[in-house]
């Protein structure tokens, strides 16, 4: 069955550290988006990319980047973490810009100390 | 700009009890709907979606939502609760814009659902 997967599903990590947060989908879509979930604040945006070398800001991108090299992965880089990154990320997938509909990975939850 | 309004934080209903989480929308034409559920430390998942056609919609595990374009709501609807429905549930509009975004979705800020045994 398809699937969108992400790792690590736990990660801590230091303030000012580079980090790496990869997600993979086998549905074969040309969407995938960046969320960050957090209390009070529903889903934000990060990045999204609608196809292999295309990548767009969302409404919270600053202090990350994602690169797409392929079809099936979009991994989100924190450049350099701070505490205000400590959140809950969610990778999601679409087939294109006409079906809408997004289909979400497990989450990654990351804590910057 | 389309956006979505989800405005009950947090509902608590009795088990075998009615349930109804409202959702509203701004657009001015035809919206493409969703409602998400998120069980706890998962990830969401959709369980029903409006395009177009019948303004009732059914989705997974007992849902139904309906559109009325004149409240510009698309409301959550269950007959009888069941504890394994304590989760959050997302509101979504598809963003039809002309702008670099289309294609993307709009979400509310959720509604947190608790069910009472």
């Amino acid at each position: 069955d398809a699937e969108i997967t992400q790792s690590p599903r736990h990660k801590i990590t230091e303030t000012g550290r580079q980090v790496t947060l990869a997600c993979h989908q086998t549905w074969n879509h040309n969407n995938m988006f960046w969320y960050r979930q957090d209390l009070g604040h529903g889903l934000r945006l990060i990045h999204y990319s609608y196809g292999v070398q295309d990548t767009n800001k969302g409404e919270v991108s600053d202090g990350y980047s994602v690169s797409r090299s392929n079809t099936e992965d979009l991994p989100l880089t924190l450049e350099s973490a701070a505490s205000s990154q400590t959140s809950v990320y969610f990778c999601a997938s679409s087939q294109d810009r006409s079906s809408y509909e997004q289909y979400f990975g497990p989450g990654t939850r990351l804590t910057v100390t | 700009a389309q956006s979505v309004t989800q405005p009950d934080i947090h509902i608590t209903v009795s088990e075998g009890a009615s349930l109804e989480l409202r959702c509203n929308y701004s657009y001015g034409a035809t919206p493409y709907l969703f409602w998400y559920v998120q069980s706890p430390g998962q990830g969401l998942q959709l369980l029903l979606k409006y395009f177009s056609g019948d303004t009732l919609v059914q989705g997974i595990k007992g849902f139904e939502a309906e559109f009325k374009r004149s409240q510009s709501s698309f409301n959550l609807r269950k007959p009888s609760v069941h504890w394994s429905d304590a989760a959050e549930y997302f509101c979504a509009v598809g963003d039809q814009g002309y702008g670099g975004s289309q294609g993307n979705l709009i979400f509310g800020k959720g509604t947190k659902l608790s069910v009472k045994p």
